[in-house]
C-alpha cells in the first residue's frame, strides 16, 4: 500500500532532551512536509523540502531541525531550544507541482 | 495567499446535506479554493478544489460563486463518520515557491443523529 507513516504515535520525553520523529512514505512524492498543531487550532508550517538534500523553514521553525537524505524520509528533530514542544506533529507529501498534500497520521509529542 | 473565513462550528442532522460556507473575497485570478478536513487526532484529509466552475466528486461538491468571493462545500448525505473540522484554504496550485497550505481554524462540523 503506498502512504505515508510516522511513528510513533505517541512520544514522551523530559524537558531538555532533542527528540526525533520519523515520516516516510513511498508515493514517489518529491516535497514533503511538517506541520505543528496545538489543541484547537490549525495547522502551522515548521519545515518543507521539495528535492533531496534540499529544505526550507516555514512559519515556525526555531528550535527545530530536519534533514532530506532520502527522497523517501524527511526526519523533524524537536530540539532543547523548542520552548513549547508539546504539540501534535504532522507529516504530508506532494508531488511538486500538484498541489493535494498527503497527510500522515501524527505524533503526539509530551514533553514532562 | 488570500485569507479565508469560516465560522467556527456548525451542526447537521444525520442524513440531512451538510452546507459549509467559506469567504474568500481577496482571492486572486490564479487561485484555487481547496477543501480539507480533519477527524480528531488524525492527519487532515484533502477532500476537493476548483477554481471557478462548480466542482463534485465521491466526497463532496464545491460550489464557488460567480465572483469567486465566497464557496460552500455540500456534503450531500451527512453521516456520523462525518463529524469532523473543516478547512477552507486558498492558494496557488502551480507554484515555486512550495505547495504551503495555510490552514486556519476551520469550522467543527458536528454530525447528529
Amino acid at each position: 500500500d503506498g502512504g505515508i507513516t510516522q511513528s510513533p504515535k505517541y512520544l514522551f520525553r523530559k524537558e531538555g532532551q532533542n527528540v526525533t520523529l520519523s515520516c516516510e512514505q513511498n508515493l514517489n512524492h518529491d516535497a514533503m512536509y511538517w506541520y505543528r498543531q496545538d489543541p484547537g487550532q490549525g495547522l502551522r508550517l515548521i519545515y518543507y523540502s521539495q528535492i533531496v538534500n534540499d529544505f526550507q523553514k516555514g512559519d515556525i521553525a526555531e528550535g527545530y531541525s530536519v534533514s532530506r537524505e532520502k527522497k523517501e524520509s524527511f526526519p523533524l528533530t524537536v530540539t532543547s531550544a523548542q520552548k513549547n514542544p508539546t504539540a501534535f506533529y504532522l507529516c504530508a507529501s506532494s508531488l511538486p507541482s500538484y498541489n493535494e498534500q498527503f497527510f500522515g497520521p501524527g505524533t503526539r509529542l509530551t514533553v514532562l | 495567499d488570500a485569507k479565508t473565513t469560516q465560522p467556527p462550528s456548525m451542526d447537521c442532522a444525520e442524513g440531512r446535506a451538510a452546507n459549509l460556507p467559506c469567504n474568500h473575497s481577496t482571492i486572486s485570478g490564479n487561485e484555487y479554493v481547496y477543501w480539507y478536513r480533519q477527524i480528531h487526532s488524525q492527519g487532515p484529509q484533502y477532500i476537493i478544489h476548483g477554481l471557478k466552475n462548480n466542482e463534485t466528486n465521491e466526497m463532496a461538491s464545491l460550489i464557488i460563486t460567480e465572483d469567486r468571493k465566497s464557496s460552500t462545500l455540500i456534503l450531500p448525505h451527512a453521516t456520523l463518520r462525518d463529524t469532523a473540522v473543516y478547512y477552507c484554504i486558498v492558494r496557488v496550485a502551480h507554484g515555486n515557491a512550495g505547495n504551503m497550505l495555510t490552514f486556519g481554524g476551520g469550522t467543527r462540523l458536528m454530525v447528529k443523529p
